[in-house]
């Protein structure tokens, strides 16, 4: 019965790389969501995806981050040419249904360093 | 504007007195409420939410919170902590203008002493 999983569970970048981070949401769920979490900050919410679909970005920077979940496979956080600020912990979250009540099943984070 | 704020960062407590984990939002709007523990090296997990009803909320491992409408708060509360609760505790919102997207607070680190 696994959960939700993430990886990888630590990527170190050096900037200008890429990082791509995958998330499996739990057997049975369609909905996805990311969260980012900077030191000493709360967890911010960056994009909900269903499959094949883009339901709302609207915290996801404006460049350079990109976000899929397709028919196969796992969703797919991709950050081109990582600078330093973008040192942080993403957490992807699942549910079976549109979110609404809370009910959202989080992953351990990836958390990404940019040297 | 809409935000969460948890009002302590750190909160050490000896094994077995009580916890208030304190959470305030601001909000024009009526939301729902949710505390969340992380464990070390593991993922957000659901202690309890508040959706409607009774203001008191039970929840998982002994915890409990209240919503306070007035106070615009929502407390987290255990009366008897063990070593085990040592974990990072968050509050978050959902304010109902968003309906899927979690406000959550900063975070704050409980460390449980014996």
């Amino acid at each position: 019965n696994a959960g939700v999983m993430q990886n990888p569970r630590h990527l170190v970048r050096r900037r200008g790389q890429e990082a791509r981070l995958r998330c499996s949401p739990m057997k049975g769920h369609s909905h996805v969501y990311w969260y980012r979490q900077l030191p000493e900050e709360g967890l911010k919410f960056m994009v909900y995806l269903q499959k094949e679909n883009i339901i709302d970005e609207s915290g996801m920077p404006k460049e350079r981050f990109s976000a899929e979940f397709p028919k196969e496979g796992p969703s797919i956080l991709r950050i081109q040419q990582v600078v330093r600020g973008d040192s942080a912990a993403y957490f992807c979250a699942s549910s079976r249904e549109r979110g609404n009540t809370g009910e959202l099943f989080f992953g351990e984070g990836s958390r990404l360093t940019v040297l | 504007a809409q935000s969460v704020t948890q009002l302590d960062s750190q909160v050490p407590v000896f094994e077995e007195a009580p916890v208030e984990l304190r959470c305030n939002y601001s909000s024009s709007v009526s939301v729902y409420l949710f505390w969340y523990v992380q464990y070390p090296n593991q993922g957000l997990q659901l202690l309890l939410k508040y959706l409607s009803g009774s203001t008191l909320v039970k929840g998982i491992n002994g915890f409990e919170a209240e919503f306070n409408k007035s106070q615009t708060s929502f407390h987290l509360r255990k009366p008897s902590v063990h070593i085990s609760d040592t974990a990072e505790y968050f509050c978050a919102v959902i304010f109902r203008s968003n309906d899927y997207k979690l406000s959550f607070g900063a975070g704050t680190t409980v460390t449980v002493r014996a």
